[in-house]
């Protein structure tokens, strides 16, 4: 019973390099999300999805991209790493009321 | 557009001690409400839930109530224990209807981090 399985947990990048975070679900969900959680600020949707094929900015969105070509996956991508994208990410999914997270993954921008 | 206020934090409370953190809302229309918990290391995870004005949710101790009133859903628990310390994350989801009878996205608090003292 995975639910909604993040990779890596953490990782370093250096300025300017680029990199996947990986996120999955098992729960055959339709909605799926893209958060950052920085120290004191919250949460901050940075994209989201409503199916498979479908994608939509949230509200931090630059920077990033995402894609949804199945409904397991739900990838972000970093192409062009910069100190203010160090942040802890956290991937959801969601049936009706409840959205389910994942660990988050730790990164770090030097 | 919709926003979620909660108090600051961090608070510290003694074992058995009464809990209460505040939360406020704005919102068009009538959103579903949420509590989610975050322990140390891990992700959120849903404490209760209130889809409705009047609603009471309640889940380990812990209670909020649904009121449209004061667009308010505070969070209680009569008597912390130290298992309790974690970040608390006050939530709403956008109106249904807004979306054509699809759920609208989350919006979170800033959240507040409790410590319970033995």
């Amino acid at each position: 019973n995975a639910g909604v399985t993040q990779t890596p947990k953490f990782r370093i990048l250096k300025i300017g390099q680029s990199m996947t975070l990986q996120c999955a679900q098992d729960m055959n969900h339709n909605y799926m999300y893209w958060y950052r959680q920085d120290p004191g600020m919250g949460l901050k949707l940075i994209y989201y999805s409503v199916g498979a094929g479908i994608t939509d900015k949230g509200e931090v969105p630059n920077g990033y991209n995402v894609s949804r070509s199945t409904t397991e996956d739900f990838p972000l991508r970093l192409e062009l790493a910069a100190p203010s994208q160090t942040s802890v990410y956290f991937c959801a999914s969601r049936w009706r009321a409840e959205a389910f997270f994942g660990q988050g993954t730790r990164l770090t921008v030097v | 557009g919709d926003s979620v206020t909660q108090m600051e934090g961090p608070v510290t409370l003694s074992e058995e001690a009464f809990l209460t953190i505040n939360c406020t809302y704005t919102a068009t229309g009538y959103p579903s409400l949420f509590w989610y918990v975050q322990y140390p290391g891990e992700g959120l995870q849903l404490l209760l839930k209130a889809t409705k004005a009047d609603d009471k949710g309640s889940n380990k101790g812990f209670e909020a109530t649904y009121r449209k009133e004061t667009t308010s859903f505070h969070l209680e628990k009569g008597s912390v224990q130290v298992s309790d310390s974690a970040v608390y994350f006050c939530a709403l989801s956008e109106p249904r209807e807004r979306y054509g009878g699809s759920q609208g996205n989350l919006i979170f608090g800033k959240g507040t981090k409790l410590s319970v003292k033995p």
